[in-house]
């Protein structure tokens, strides 16, 4: 039972570079999203998708981008990096909006320099 | 604004003493309320949720109570165990422009439990 997966699990970058951090869900569950975890500011939600197609902004979306061209992936893409980017992302998704339930990846650590 | 934020950073209880995590919202538009659990280097993990048109919720050992009025939501763990220790975070659902919904987190309770 694989449930969400999020790859890669580390990565260092270089400040500028162009990086995709990958989401793939089995559960076929419509809504998806992407939170950072810094410590001491708890989540922060950059964007989601309610369903396959749309995608909507979240708290804090500068410098990101996503796309949801099926209902399994959701890619999260940084087009130029900066350190201030350095946190755990973790991806999230949801088999109905009328619950809470929201089902975690294990998380992508991303260091910037 | 909306957000959901939390009254205590840290909280210390006896092993086997009641626990009782708190949290305020600004958010009056909310459908529902949820609670998390975050144990170390892992993601989330949900706990239980409570409705807008509910006050108290119970699940195994863990009971939410939401109190509209003050915009207050609190999760009790009964007889705490070692393995309760962990980070809770409340969370609200907001409407987006188009309506849809996205989980706002607030930052989290550090639960820690005194042998």
């Amino acid at each position: 039972i694989a449930g969400i997966t999020q790859a890669p699990t580390s990565q260092i970058l270089a400040a500028g570079r162009r990086m995709t951090l990958r989401c793939t869900q089995d559960m076929r569950h419509n809504a998806m999203y992407w939170y950072r975890q810094d410590l001491g500011l708890g989540l922060r939600l950059i964007h989601y998708s309610n369903t396959a197609g749309t995608t909507g902004k979240g708290e804090v979306p500068d410098g990101y981008s996503v796309s949801r061209a099926n209902t399994d992936d959701f890619p999260l893409t940084l087009a130029s990096a900066v350190p201030s980017q350095t946190s755990v992302y973790f991806c999230a998704s949801s088999g109905s909006v009328d619950t809470g339930e929201l089902f975690f990846g294990e998380g992508s650590r991303l260091t910037v320099l | 604004g909306e957000s959901v934020g939390l009254h205590l950073p840290t909280l210390s209880v006896q092993e086997g003493d009641n626990s009782i995590i708190n949290c305020a919202y600004s958010n009056s538009a909310s459908d529902y309320f949820i609670w998390y659990k975050q144990e170390s280097g892992k993601g989330p993990q949900f706990i239980i949720d409570i409705r807008s048109n509910m006050d108290k919720r119970q699940g195994q050992r863990v009971t939410v109570l939401l109190n509209k009025t003050v915009k207050h939501l609190s999760l009790q763990i009964a007889a705490t165990q070692p393995g309760d220790s962990a980070v809770y975070f409340c969370a609200e659902n907001n409407k987006g422009p188009r309506g849809d919904d996205k989980i706002i987190f607030g930052k989290g309770t550090r639960l820690h439990i005194l042998p």
